[in-house]
């Protein structure tokens, strides 16, 4: 079955930076599109970067371009999100998300929660 | 990239069917027809409900339809029943080609 599991979150300086991982199994990784959603707390959810399966594209949410890199290994199965020069109020559970067709978050992980507090 | 709004709460009793809407915009809703919603329970990830505006995936109660109309798109939970009772999100493809959510609808059951 689809399993896609997050780890790296914790707590971290403003400034700072984090790579988070989502390992995924029971699908052939390499031909689905992948994307990460942040929730902050007692807050909606958010989009926050977005991976195409043949990796030609790579998008962002304002809020983060320029600091957040999505990336993947097929070799290990993982999805990144590297973030860079971080801020408090990026402190959310992030979650990674698998994509069937254009924008359809099939299956998701558990999250994982960061924390931004000097 | 606006969310999309959701009314805050919507209500109604075992049985009953409600209606949540998400209003949009020409760059999102209203030109495509990629518009998801997503069901999450407290302390748990989201779970897709419907997706391309009125499809369901697998093993998903037929009781949940969506539709849309213009910049608009619907949720309706009919027969509603005690484990309904969660948090609601719209979501659409934009014209940026990254997504966007709506503001979340707090559904309770009485």
């Amino acid at each position: 079955q689809v399993q896609l599991v997050e780890s790296g979150g914790g707590v971290v300086q403003p400034g700072r930076s984090l790579r988070l991982s989502c390992a995924a199994s029971g699908f052939t990784f390499s031909t689905f599109g992948m994307h990460w959603v942040r929730q902050a707390p007692g807050k909606g959810l958010e989009w926050v970067a977005v991976l195409w399966s043949d990796e030609s594209n790579k998008f962002y949410a304002d809020s983060v371009k320029g600091r957040f890199t999505i990336s993947r290994d097929i070799s290990k199965n993982t999805l990144y999100l590297q973030m860079n020069s971080l801020r408090v109020d990026d402190t959310a559970v992030y979650y990674c998300a698998r994509v069937s067709g254009v924008a359809a978050l099939d299956y998701w992980g558990q999250g994982t929660l960061v924390t931004v507090s000097s | 990239q606006s969310a999309l709004t959701q009314p805050a709460s919507v209500s109604g009793s075992p049985g009953q069917s409600i209606t949540i809407f998400c209003t949009g915009t020409s760059s999102d809703i209203g030109s495509y027809n990629y518009v998801s919603w997503h069901q999450q329970h407290p302390g748990k990830a989201p779970k897709l409900l419907i997706y391309d505006v009125s499809n369901r995936p697998a093993g998903i109660s037929s009781r949940f339809s969506g539709s849309k109309s213009g910049n608009t798109a619907s949720l309706t939970i009919s027969g509603l029943q005690a484990e309904d009772d969660a948090d609601y999100y719209c979501s659409s493809f934009t014209s940026s080609s990254i997504g966007v959510f709506g503001t979340g609808t707090k559904v309770t059951v009485l």
